[in-house]
C-alpha cells in the first residue's frame, strides 16, 4: 500500500471554476508535506511546504491546507485557468536524519478546459 | 539560467550498454537528489548527497545504479549494463542544506527521457 494515496486519480474542469485535490498519507512520524505541480515533459515546480504545525499555506491561487490528526491535506485551485493544466503532486518528508528521501503520491492530473 | 540543468534531454540505447546522466545543481545548493520517474508512477527516490556526508544511497534498485558528486557540484548517475526496464525519466533536484526541519523547497531540472530498446 502507497504511503502516500492522491485522489482523484484524474480530473477535468473548465476554466475559472474551482477543484479541490486530495492527499492522505500513513507516513509517521513526518516532518514536512509539500505540493508540486509538474507540467508535462517538465520537472515538478513546488507550491506549498507545510510542517507539521501548519494548517494552511497559500501561494496565488492555490491554497494547501494539513490536518496532522487525520493525516490528511489538500489543495484547492480558485479560478482555475488552462495553464493549471498538470499533474500535482503530494509528497511527504519523514524527519531528516541526513537524509532527503522524500514519499511522492502518484499525482492528480487536472485537466483545464475552456 | 540559473536553474537545475540535466543532460542529455533524451538518451536512447541498446540493451545491455552503460548510460552516464549528469545534473548541474543552482549555485550554493549543497543537497542535490535523483529520482526516477516511469511512465503512470510517481516519483521513486533514488540518492541523496548533503555536502560532505556521505550519500543515501538506500534508493538506488541494483548494484547496477551508481552516482557521484564531484567538487560539491555537478552529479553524474551511471547505469551500467542497462535493461529495458530501466526506461524512466531521471530527474535531478537541489536544495539548499534541509536542517532538522527539512523544508527547503526542491528545484527540479527537466529530466533525462532514458529508452532502452
Amino acid at each position: 500500500k502507497n504511503q502516500v494515496e492522491q485522489s482523484p486519480q484524474s480530473l477535468i474542469i473548465l476554466e475559472g471554476k474551482n477543484c479541490t485535490l486530495q492527499c492522505n498519507y500513513t507516513v509517521s512520524p513526518f516532518s514536512n508535506l509539500r505540493w508540486y505541480k509538474q507540467d508535462t515533459g517538465r520537472g515538478p515546480v513546488s507550491l506549498t511546504i507545510m510542517t507539521f504545525s501548519e494548517n494552511t499555506k497559500s501561494n496565488g491561487r492555490y491554497t494547501a491546507t494539513l490536518d496532522a490528526d487525520t493525516k490528511q491535506s489538500s489543495l484547492h485551485i480558485t479560478a482555475s485557468q488552462l495553464s493549471d493544466s498538470a499533474s500535482y503532486i503530494c509528497v511527504v518528508s519523514a524527519p531528516a536524519r541526513n537524509t532527503g528521501k522524500l514519499i511522492f503520491g502518484q499525482g492528480t492530473t487536472l485537466q483545464v478546459k475552456p | 539560467g540559473a536553474g537545475v540543468s540535466q543532460s542529455p534531454s533524451n538518451k536512447v540505447t541498446e540493451k545491455g550498454k552503460d548510460v552516464e546522466l549528469r545534473c548541474d545543481p543552482i549555485s550554493g545548493h549543497t543537497a542535490l537528489y535523483w529520482y526516477r520517474q516511469s511512465l503512470g508512477q510517481g516519483l521513486e527516490f533514488l540518492i541523496y548527497f548533503q555536502g560532505n556526508s556521505a550519500p543515501d544511497k538506500s534508493g538506488l534498485p541494483s548494484d547496477r545504479f551508481s552516482a557521484e558528486r564531484t567538487g560539491g557540484s555537478v552529479s553524474t548517475l551511471t547505469i551500467q549494463r542497462t535493461q529495458q526496464e530501466d526506461s524512466a525519466v531521471y530527474l535531478c533536484a537541489s536544495s539548499l542544506a534541509q536542517g532538522a526541519v527539512g523544508n527547503q523547497p526542491q528545484h527540479f531540472g527537466d529530466g533525462t527521457r532514458l529508452s532502452i530498446l
